[in-house]
């Protein structure tokens, strides 16, 4: 149980264009997900967290008009990267949570890659 | 930062033998929790310990956790090869001003298991 899938797991596009990545609960609600970027070799950095049917909420330094999270279901956030630019280029994971998020575990997404050229 | 520091970095081990990563944070928390990730994978729960915890075990991981000194360590006993990875440690926040659920990330430890 607690199975989250992303999609796609990798994405080549050219600078300038959007992406959209999808963060799927498979076989329970989540009532939160939060979505992450890492960097070889680096740890995980918040992005944002999203609730179910309201605004996401995003960290110092993370431009929420070039980020776009929506979360319209219980099962499903979408993280759109606006512009996309090669600084961009990161892996991309998503973590949902059944509880509002504290104080149990969060189940992580298999991440995206994400290449800009 | 909350952020917690892993240590050490990286962690070179023959199959067999004990590895054992340490985790330093700095606020009070509510429980930190160990994670493993394989190279351009998701991340993997291994266990939590709650801060009312000091020592859980999960088959061949032993967790501590000394809140005195805001430390925790991870000892996997009898490594194998297939337990190449980077681990990290993750804590939640105890004050208020965090964003509820908000996990912070280590920067992790490399684990490389020899045959």
């Amino acid at each position: 149980g607690a199975v989250v899938s992303q999609h796609p797991s990798w994405v080549i596009c050219k600078s300038g264009t959007s992406v959209k990545i999808e963060c799927r609960s498979l076989d329970f609600q989540a009532t939160t997900m939060f979505w992450y970027r890492q960097f070889p070799k680096q740890s995980l950095m918040l992005m944002a967290t999203s609730n179910e049917g309201s605004k996401a909420t995003y960290e110092q330094g993370v431009e929420k008009d070039k980020f776009l999270i929506n979360h319209a279901s219980l099962t499903l956030s979408t993280l759109t990267v606006t512009s996309a630019h090669p600084e961009d280029s990161s892996f991309y994971i998503c973590s949902a949570s059944t509880s509002g998020g504290a104080p149990y575990e969060q189940y992580f997404g298999p991440g995206t890659r994400l290449t800009v050229t | 930062s909350q952020q917690g520091e892993e240590d050490p970095q990286a962690l070179s081990i023959q199959e067999g033998e004990n590895a054992t990563m340490n985790c330093s944070y700095k606020t009070s928390i509510n429980n930190l929790q160990w994670y493993r990730q394989n190279s351009g994978r998701g991340l993997v729960h291994l266990i939590l310990i709650r801060s009312n915890e000091r020592e859980k075990h999960s088959g061949r991981l032993r967790v501590t956790l000394d809140t005195s000194k805001k430390s925790s360590s991870l000892l996997i006993t009898a490594s194998r090869a297939a337990d190449t990875a980077s681990y990290f440690c993750a804590t939640d926040a105890r004050d208020r001003g965090s964003t509820l659920g908000r996990l912070y990330f280590g920067r992790g430890t490399q684990l490389t298991v020899w045959p």
